[in-house]
Formats: structure tokens, sequence, C-alpha cells
């Protein structure tokens, strides 16, 4: 069957340092690969995304690799900001239409100032 | 730029009540879903919707709940004879026609207590 593991959390870190989140996946076929992300008391964002081999998924300074050898799609930012800190969610689709997403347990991210 | 919008954004209610969760989904899109997240849990897959019946369903949407897209703009989940354990964020989230990722945009969420 198709699922998402991450990292646990909570991460903390300070302010400009550097960001990995784990996620490694299994699915049958090639499905399309999201990280989503949730801000305190708010829904959920679509962060980046990427729906093939070697893409790579960028949005505001972060970025995630598909990496279909070792099934992993780690989030990764270079400088984090305290407006960074939030809930992250590793996601897949598989690749029919109207599948479900199926999303990681979630991993928390503080960022000290 | 268009967005998924949900009402109430919190729900009490007693156990054994009906309750119903609404959404306006971005006005041109095809395809609805309805997920829940348990406070502190992953999110959770709950139904899909096309073309005006379920697509798909999982374990968790039993026969105490429905949805419905009544008037070609809401798309509302029932829920019936509510239990403490249906506590969670309901999210709604719908995704356009076309080629490529299966990409779904989210509402807000509508926080359901049950008490």
């Amino acid at each position: 069957g198709n699922s998402v593991t991450q990292m646990e959390g909570p991460v903390t870190l300070s302010e400009e340092a550097f960001l990995t989140i784990n996620c490694t996946y299994t699915a049958t076929g090639y499905p399309s690969l999201f990280w989503y992300v949730q801000y305190p008391g708010e829904g959920l964002q679509l962060l980046l995304k990427a729906t093939k081999a070697d893409d790579k998924g960028s949005n505001k300074g972060f970025e995630a690799t598909y990496r279909k050898e070792t099934t992993s799609f780690h989030l990764e930012k270079g400088s984090v900001q305290v407006s960074d800190s939030a809930v992250y969610f590793c996601a897949l689709s598989p690749l029919n239409r109207d599948d479900k997403i199926i999303f990681g347990k979630g991993t928390r991210l503080h960022i000290l100032p | 730029e268009p967005e998924v919008t949900q009402t109430p954004s919190h729900q009490v209610t007693q156990m054994g009540q009906e309750v119903i969760l609404r959404c306006v989904p971005i006005s041109n899109h095809l395809y609805f879903y309805w997920y829940r997240q348990i406070l502190g849990q992953k999110v959770e897959f709950l139904v899909s919707f096309y073309n005006n019946e379920i697509s798909e369903k999982s374990e968790i949407f039993d026969d105490q709940f429905s949805v419905e897209r009544p008037d070609g703009s809401n798309f509302t989940l029932k829920i019936r004879s509510t239990k403490l354990e249906d506590s969670a964020m309901y999210f709604c989230a719908s995704s356009p026609p076309g080629q490529g990722a299966n990409e779904q945009f989210f509402g807000p969420g509508t926080r359901l207590t049950v008490l």
C-alpha cells in the first residue's frame, strides 16, 4: 500500500540554522509528492510539490527533490526564520486523477530567535 | 486569489446530535474531498466526490457519515449521532480539472468538539 514516513518532532532550531526534515515514502507506481505546512491555528497550505523523479520543488526558500532510488523527498531550507515555525506534512498522491492524498504524521518545527 | 472556505470555524455539539459541516470549494474545481485531523495526529482521508457521487471512501467513512453537493456550490459533510471520538478538525479540499499532479486546495478547517 501507499504510505509516508517522516521524522518525528518537535524539531527546535535557532534562527538562520539549516533545516532538514526527512521523508520517505512507499507507493505503487509513480506518485506525486508534496510538502504541506500548517501554521498555528490555520489550515493546510501547499508548500511545494514534485511530480516525477529528480524534480525539485521549491517555494519560500524551501526545497525538496524527488528521489526515486531512495524513495525520499526530504525538505530543506538553508536559513530558517522564526516565521517558519509550523507543522510540516510530507504527502503523496498516486497518479490517478482524483486520488486521495496520503499524509505523514507531521513534524512540528520551532524556530528560536 | 480564490480559496476554499468552510463554515463554521468551530462547532460544539452534544454526543448523539447530528452536525453538518459546510464547504464552498473553488468555483471551477470538479473534485472534492473531506479529511479529518484528530488533535495531534495525522491528517486522514475520509471521502472523495466527483460528478455528484462518491469516488472513494475510507474505512472511517461509515454509515454515520454522508456527503452532498446540494446546490452546485456548497459541499457538505453530515455526521449523524456524533460520538466523542468524532472530535477533530475537518478539512475540505478541492482540485481542478486537467492534467498534472493531484494538487488539492484545502480550506481552513472546522473544529468539531463533541461533548
